[in-house]
């Protein structure tokens, strides 16, 4: 596509609950980037792709989350048993390479209560 | 996590001023970035810096990367109301795609 596509743009979860989160990445972009980001902060890494694996994965805050990008295209972060402290807007990014700057898509807008 | 030191926090100024923003950090980068984040959307690239020294232009906007590679600063001459927005610094290290952030710097315009 002509720009990263996340959806859902929002989401709304109960604590406990398990939620999906997805990144569909611009066309023939091998890198591809989750970032989380607080009211009021600049994003924070959590996660690279350089094509199918995990280049670097140091930001997960935990074991509660995990992101898979199968066929090194479309990427799904993955938060089992939410917190409140997850809420969060997830912003997800690619790049034709991991040596410049990348394009953000939108974010998702993660609300658990 | 890990984060430069953005300031000033926010700025209000008036129609046609000039913006000066900058970021330190005590670590070395071999990338610097500018990105501009407006309500509900991703950061969006602005400048990339990729040298010590290096001082690149973007139409009203100018940004430097530091001799030390431990700062950067961006300038907005001949500011306008759709500058509004926040600005934010991030930084890179040799051999990875992982980006550090600063905390943004919030500007408002005055028309």
């Amino acid at each position: 596509g002509a720009g990263v596509s996340q959806t859902p743009s929002n989401k709304v979860t109960e604590k406990g609950k398990y939620v999906e989160l997805r990144c569909d990445p611009i066309s023939g972009h091998t890198a591809l980037y989750w970032y989380r980001q607080s009211l009021g902060q600049g994003p924070e890494f959590l996660i690279y792709f350089q094509g199918t694996g995990a280049a670097d994965d140091s930001g997960l805050p935990n074991d509660r989350f995990f992101a898979v990008r199968p066929e090194g295209s479309v990427s799904t972060l993955k938060i089992q048993r939410t917190e409140r402290g997850d809420s969060a807007v997830y912003l997800c990014a690619s790049s034709s390479n991991s040596g410049g700057g990348y394009t953000f898509g939108s974010g998702t807008r993660l609300t658990v209560v | 996590g890990q984060q430069l030191n953005q300031s000033p926090q926010s700025m209000f100024i008036q129609e046609g001023e000039d913006v000066s923003m900058n970021c330190t950090s005590s670590s070395i980068f071999n990338t610097w970035l500018w990105y501009k984040q407006e309500p509900g959307e991703g950061p969006v690239l602005l400048i990339a810096l990729y040298k010590a020294g290096e001082l690149t232009s973007n139409g009203r906007l100018t940004a430097q990367f530091g001799i030390t590679r431990k700062d950067s600063f961006l300038n907005i001459s001949a500011s306008i109301p759709s500058d509004v927005g926040i600005y934010f610094c991030a930084g890179r290290s040799s051999n990875t795609g992982k980006l550090i952030f600063g905390q943004g710097t919030t500007l408002q315009v005055k028309p």
